[in-house]
């Protein structure tokens, strides 16, 4: 599975957008960009995936460069709530239904401030 | 719709004694992981069971750690015995085998292990 780099913290205040950054430059053809985030003392939670069109769900906005090689993750209008640390991965599709595991880096710890 | 339950929440044990963690997907998930997370680090697959067989255990200490799935349903991962590195929560996922978000994984709330 191709690795990804983020950095691993980053900041925002409250009500404005978070921009997480991920690099993902030796992505395969059928490799996903997926996110999720683990705030403190609970289970990962699934945010969005995309392939390589931008893709946005009521969590948040995924946005993927031409070149699939970086994408951004935005969270439009941060709260208290989105601290957390958020991981992006890259997920190979294997054929039909069948996906690869999710490798979890170390991720980027959001802090939302007031 | 539920999510995916797990037991105990917490358990503390001393070093050389064993434990045992349930999980019970959500309904339908044929695709059932374990995940270990040590404090500061992301999750790492343990084992992934499709149905009752298992997929990948290439991670997975074979030597203390056992894991099975028997009805294709419920799954128990069992430490014996536990070393002190073995303090960390374990995660437990699963996902279906339709495509496109229908392959989204999703995770439990975690069994924190602490051995001392």
């Amino acid at each position: 599975d191709a690795k990804t780099t983020q950095p691993p913290s980053m900041d925002c205040a409250e009500g404005r957008a978070a921009n997480l950054p991920c690099n993902h430059s030796t992505i395969s053809g059928n490799e996903y960009v997926y996110w999720y985030r683990q705030i403190h003392s609970q289970g990962p939670q699934y945010i969005i995936h995309g392939l390589k069109n931008n893709e946005t769900n009521e969590m948040a906005s995924l946005i993927i460069t031409e070149d699939r090689k970086s994408s951004t993750l935005i969270l439009p209008h941060a709260t208290l709530r989105d601290t957390a640390v958020y991981y992006c991965i890259v997920r190979v599709a294997l054929g039909g239904t069948s996906y690869g595991k999710l490798t979890f880096g170390q991720g980027t710890i959001l802090t939302v401030h007031p | 719709e539920a999510g995916v339950a797990q037991s105990p929440r917490y358990k503390i044990i001393e070093k050389r004694q064993s434990v045992a963690f349930w999980c019970n997907p959500i309904s339908g998930h044929a695709t059932l992981y374990w995940y270990q997370q040590i404090l500061g680090q992301g999750p790492k697959l343990l084992i992934q069971f499709q149905n009752n067989g298992v997929v990948d255990d290439s991670q997975l200490p074979k030597d203390r750690f056992s894991a099975e799935r028997l009805k294709g349903v419920d799954s128990t991962l069992k430490i014996q015995p536990a070393k002190l590195e073995d303090s960390a929560v374990y995660l437990c996922a699963s996902s279906s085998l339709r495509g496109g978000k229908g392959n989204t994984i999703y995770f439990g709330e975690g069994s924190w292990l602490t051995v001392v």
